[in-house]
């Protein structure tokens, strides 16, 4: 079975400083990885993914996220928070073998405070 | 412009009442997913189909059909059966099972 954890329901960040959501994950086999961003009442949009490579992975609007193996984390940075990020941010995991069902995080509230 | 349309926005349906919500897709995607977003609980899939007149059950299946006879096309059927379809519903496609998702912007769905 797959799993996916975001353990924080909301991060509170003042404009302008570093932003860092958590998320872990549990697989059987090699994970492929995903940040997904959504707007109220609206749907997701993809921000990033992780496949095989480099363990740094950057996406859409100054967003990255790093790959950790040993500690199965994947979590979602940004160098300089903007109030427009302020946002529900989810972790999503797909297992690469078998079929590949994907599995959400219950997702995380982001508030930047200007 | 190419996406992934839903309708309606939003949905009122009375008790005892069947109602079908629409997707549509003009990315060529051959998988298509529908999910259920309650507050707190993240995404939850109901069906998923990965080929035309093929569609699997996901892990909330009771209560909802779906049909795929076309590959642009994925409604969805709530039917009286489903005993708490208030949410938000969400349709997504990819081009594969392994690739990242294109979502619409939503149904709610509203029991009245």
């Amino acid at each position: 079975a797959q799993s996916v954890a975001q353990p924080e329901d909301q991060v509170n960040v003042a404009e302008g400083n570093p932003l860092t959501v958590k998320c872990t994950y549990s697989v059987s086999g090699n994970p492929y990885l995903f940040w997904y961003v959504q707007y109220p009442n609206r749907g997701l949009q993809f921000l990033l993914k992780y496949i095989t490579g480099d363990n740094l992975v950057k996406g859409s609007y100054g967003f990255e996220a790093e790959f950790n193996k040993s500690q199965t984390s994947f979590h979602l940075k940004k160098p300089s928070a903007l109030v427009s990020d302020s946002a529900l941010y989810f972790c999503a995991v797909i297992y690469s073998g078998g079929y590949q069902k994907v599995t959400f995080g219950t997702g995380t509230k982001l508030q930047v405070i200007p | 412009d190419g996406g992934i349309t839903q309708s309606p926005k939003y949905l009122f349906r009375k008790e005892g009442q069947n109602v079908t919500l629409s997707c549509e897709q003009n990315l060529n995607h051959d998988a298509m997913y529908w999910y259920r977003q309650d507050p707190g609980q993240g995404l939850r899939l109901i069906y998923y189909s990965q080929i035309v007149n093929d569609f699997q059950k996901g892990d909330i299946a009771e209560g909802y059909s779906v049909s795929r006879e076309k590959k642009e096309s994925f409604p969805l059927t709530v039917t009286s059966a489903q005993k708490n379809p208030t949410a938000f519903y969400l349709c997504a496609s990819s081009k594969t099972g392994r690739t990242e998702a294109f979502f619409g912007q939503g149904t709610r769905l509203t029991v009245v």
